[in-house]
């Protein structure tokens, strides 16, 4: 799987958007763009998955650039729910074997 | 519809003993994992499961036994607990084919002391 890049940490005012990067230089073209949360003490929660297009659910919104080595998760409005830490994977789609985890962006959310 | 259950919650053992995580799940996923958890690390995986029957090695797997006989089952063996094994530990599931979309248990905090 590639390699992903991550600020250790980020800090953003409560109301506003909260935009966390990821670097994925090493990319390939079978390989999707995933997004976990994990707030403290629970366990991991997937958020978004994307290829190349942007995407949006509920929860966030997935910019992907153009040349797919880099991606931003955004929370349109984040509360003081959404400090968590973010990690960024990327991976082939249906491939039913480990998914690895980084170290993740330990977001405060600031109120 | 419960998900995905850990038990026990909270556990203390003395190095040199052993024990069995438990984890459940009622969504029919084929596919089952443990993860551990370290202060200030990520998740680290140490064995998964792609269904009954089925076992193979994470990251992480010295020290640590699975076994897949049903597949709402997956337990997790500790046979002679050390303490470097303290850790919060975390079972996840997904279906086959959606491995983007996990499922993750509560979490089983265990210290060896």
């Amino acid at each position: 799987d590639a390699k992903t890049t991550q600020p250790t940490s980020m800090d953003c005012a409560e109301g506003r958007a909260a935009n966390l990067p990821c670097n994925h230089s090493t990319i390939s073209g079978n390989e999707y763009v995933y997004w976990y949360r994990q707030i403290h003490s629970q366990g991991p929660q997937y958020i978004i998955h994307g290829l190349k297009n942007n995407e949006t659910n509920e929860m966030a919104s997935l910019i992907i650039t153009e040349d797919r080595k880099s991606s931003t998760l955004i929370l349109p409005h984040a509360t003081l729910r959404d400090t968590a830490v973010y990690y960024c994977i990327v991976r082939p789609l249906n491939r039913d074997d480990k998914i690895i985890f980084g170290k993740g962006t330990r977001l405060h959310i600031l109120p | 519809n419960a998900g995905v259950t850990q038990t026990p919650k909270f556990q203390v053992l003395k190095t040199g003993q052993s024990m069995t995580l438990q984890c459940a799940q009622d969504m029919n996923h084929e596919y089952m994992s443990w993860y551990r958890q370290d202060p200030g690390m990520g998740l680290r995986l140490i064995h998964y499961s792609v269904g009954a029957g089925i076992t193979d090695q994470g990251e992480v797997p010295n020290g640590y036994n699975v076994s897949r006989s049903t597949t709402e089952d997956f337990p997790l063996r500790l046979l002679s607990a050390a303490p470097s094994q303290t850790s919060v530990y975390f079972c996840a599931t997904n279906l086959m084919g959606r491995s983007y979309e996990q499922y993750f248990g509560p979490g089983t905090r265990l210290t060896v002391t």
